[in-house]
């Protein structure tokens, strides 16, 4: 079936540092890739996104690549703060039902001041 | 603003309860989603739901019912609560059509014991 791959599950850094987080997904239909930050206690919110038209897409510190041909996607964080400390979640879009994402499954950010 | 909520932040239930979580949200999406969260395995879609009185089983619907009557509603019901089911639970809700995003709940953490 359909799956995402995400690495690593838990990810430490020195303030200041850059952060990469990688996921690799099996459908190639697949059009649709978002990003969510779970702080801790709190609910999973949509932090940026890339379609399947697009090689690269930045907001400030964040930045997320597709490579489709190798089916594959990150997420880059750059400048790290201690504020960026959370769960993170890749997921893709499915090939049958662009309504639904399948989700990896998470990795753990620590940002050390 | 989008606003997702449900109906209870903790729960506490015995093994063989019926257990109900609810799920509302305000902005008329059409979509609606129960996922369960477990340290290690992500999100994972329990249900789904297109449009009122439709669902769509998802990759672990075992044990759980959904129920949709109204467009703003979307219930999980356990029908006979067991230890497995112990997890966290979130409802989440986007608009239909392609790139839109998934705005997720507080979540229920459900314990049973």
């Amino acid at each position: 079936g359909e799956n995402v791959e995400q690495h690593p599950s838990t990810l430490s850094v020195q303030e200041g540092d850059s952060a990469v987080i990688k996921c690799t997904y099996s459908d190639s239909a697949s059009n649709y890739f978002p990003w969510y930050k779970q702080e801790l206690g709190k609910r999973p919110q949509l932090i940026i996104d890339i379609r399947s038209n697009v090689g690269e897409k930045k907001d400030q510190r964040i930045a997320v690549t597709l490579n489709k041909t190798a089916k594959h996607f990150s997420l880059h964080i750059t400048e790290t703060q201690p504020e960026d400390s959370a769960v993170y979640f890749c997921a893709a879009s499915m090939r049958y039902n662009t309504d639904k994402l399948i989700f990896g499954t998470g990795t753990r950010l620590q940002v050390f001041p | 603003d989008v606003k997702v909520t449900q109906s209870s932040r903790y729960l506490v239930k015995r093994t063989g309860e019926k257990v109900f979580l609810e799920c509302v949200q305000d902005m008329d999406h059409e979509n609606m989603f129960w996922y369960r969260q477990d340290p290690g395995l992500g999100l994972r879609l329990i249900y789904f739901s297109y449009d009122v009185k439709m669902k769509e089983k998802g990759d672990i619907p075992e044990g759980y019912s959904v129920s949709r009557e109204k467009k703003e509603r979307f219930s999980l019901i356990l029908e006979s609560a067991s230890t497995n089911q112990t997890s966290m639970y979130l409802c989440a809700s986007r608009r239909q059509g392609d790139f839109n995003e998934q705005f997720f709940g507080p979540g229920t953490r459900l314990t049973v014991l």
